[in-house]
């Protein structure tokens, strides 16, 4: 089956500085990936919608400068976090979906990275 | 936008129990899947259903798609059963929306 991987899986790093989260599809093309935040016992929260080769779509509430996407290849999309505060803090998820597929509404989720700010 | 209900927020099941999750939303939607977040925080996709019924050993579900809901059906629970199981639907605008989940815990 497709696999997503995120890298790195764990991440604490100091406050002001920034992080980059790697997700890629490993076995498939993907057109479209999409990153996810998760803040301890809720749900997970649509942050963006990142396209190969264009600019990526925030949600609303999102701070775009904050959260860096960018989406190079087919197989690569990356969020950076910026000028990390505890507040980000948090479980980041990526998915992705199969652009040979057909099935348009198909995502296969990453394993999630834990970024913990101090 | 759409609302998606999970019911219920928390369980305790006895191992060897079975259950019923529910999902609820509230507009139609181009697919649903449920998913099942171990103590790790990885997500497990278990099913996609945007209609009918699927078996998949102890794990079934059904979503009457008319009446925008889901049921996940868990037999025989075992203690690695535990975690958080997540419904997520797919709008017609191509975004995934989670409920927020159910918390279960299976107890030797």
């Amino acid at each position: 089956g497709a696999v997503v991987s995120q890298h790195p899986s764990r991440v604490i790093c100091k406050s002001g500085t920034s992080v980059k989260i790697e997700c890629r599809s490993l076995d498939f093309q993907a057109t479209t990936m999409f990153w996810y935040r998760q803040f301890p016992k809720q749900s997970l929260m649509l942050m963006a919608t990142s396209n190969e080769g264009s600019k990526a779509t925030y949600e609303q509430g999102v701070e775009k400068d904050k959260f860096l996407i960018n989406h190079a290849s087919l197989t690569l999309s990356t969020l950076t976090v910026t000028s990390a505060h505890p507040e980000d803090s948090s479980f980041y998820i990526c998915s992705a979906r199969d652009a040979a597929s057909g099935a348009t509404d198909t995502q296969y989720f990453g394993p999630g990275t834990r970024l913990t700010v101090l | 936008g759409i609302q998606v209900e999970q019911s219920p927020p928390d369980l305790i099941l006895q191992e060897g129990a079975n259950s019923t999750l529910r999902c609820n939303f509230s507009d139609s939607v181009n697919n649903l899947q449920w998913f099942h977040q171990n103590p790790w925080g990885q997500l497990i996709n278990l099913f996609y259903i945007p209609s009918g019924t699927k078996q998949n050993g102890r794990l079934s579900a059904t979503t009457v798609a008319t009446e925008r809901y889901s049921l996940l059906y868990i037999s025989s629970s075992q203690t690695t059963d535990s975690g958080v199981y997540f419904c997520a639907v797919v709008t017609s605008y191509d975004k995934v929306i989670f409920g927020p989940g159910t918390s279960l815990s299976v107890i030797p």
